[in-house]
């Protein structure tokens, strides 16, 4: 895989507040798949994005996949304390998996 | 719960030792990934096989092997163990050989 920088790496959210984190990288990037890690979990598949300019949309998650294919994001609208977690980027190429450093996020009650 | 399962969930060691972590795929999946997760180095991917044949190789120690058997299950060999070998080692698997993976609960290895 090609490396990916996520940022943030840490967000404190009050919940109901909205979030982001996103994913960049120098050059293009064939695909694009989030993860989310719960504390005490192992990665959970959320999407996977391959087309330029890609958004989807699951609940509260919405996903894009930049124009030019070097960045991505996902956003949660109105967070719940069930959105805590560790939230991964990772891109694939030629079967190796390159994980961003992941996004923490906790949601204060 | 994904369907991947790992054994054992704990393990502990001393330096110099070798072990030997076992995972088993979702039904129907052909493709075995291994990474391991510390602290200080995140997820990092270890080495992939499909269909009983390695695909794709990230940084895994020279003291690091694995192999996945005709029943698809995989194996990670980890020998002369060193205190930083210490981490979770998750398995993962898919369909294909990209795509969505999905992760066993993994092995927590502490090495002594």
């Amino acid at each position: 895989g090609q490396q990916v920088m996520q940022i943030p790496q840490y967000q404190h959210v009050q919940e109901g507040e909205d979030f982001t984190t996103y994913c960049n990288s120098s050059t293009t990037l064939s695909n694009i798949q989030w993860y989310k890690q719960r504390p005490g979990g192992h990665p959970v598949f959320l999407i996977q994005l391959v087309k330029s300019g890609e958004v989807k949309k699951q609940k509260r998650l919405t996903f894009q996949f930049g124009e030019a294919k070097k960045n991505s994001s996902l956003h949660i609208t109105a967070t719940q304390t069930t959105d805590v977690g560790t939230y991964f980027c990772c891109n694939t190429n030629a079967g190796k998996s390159t994980f961003g450093d992941g996004t923490t996020l906790t949601v204060k009650p | 719960d994904s369907g991947v399962t790992q054994t054992p969930k704990h393990l502990i060691t001393a330096t110099g030792q070798r072990v030997t972590l076992r995972c088993s795929p979702r039904s129907g999946d052909l493709s075995v990934y291994w990474y391991q997760q510390s602290l200080d180095q995140g997820l990092q991917f270890l080495i992939q096989y499909y269909n009983g044949e390695e695909r794709a190789k990230g940084n895994i120690l020279e003291r690091f092997s694995a192999q996945q058997f005709p029943d698809l299950h995989s194996e990670l060999n980890l020998s002369s163990l060193e205190l930083g070998d210490s981490a979770l080692y998750f398995c993962a698997s898919s369909v294909g050989t990209s795509g969505g993976e999905f992760f066993g609960p993994g092995t927590r290895l502490t090495v002594l």
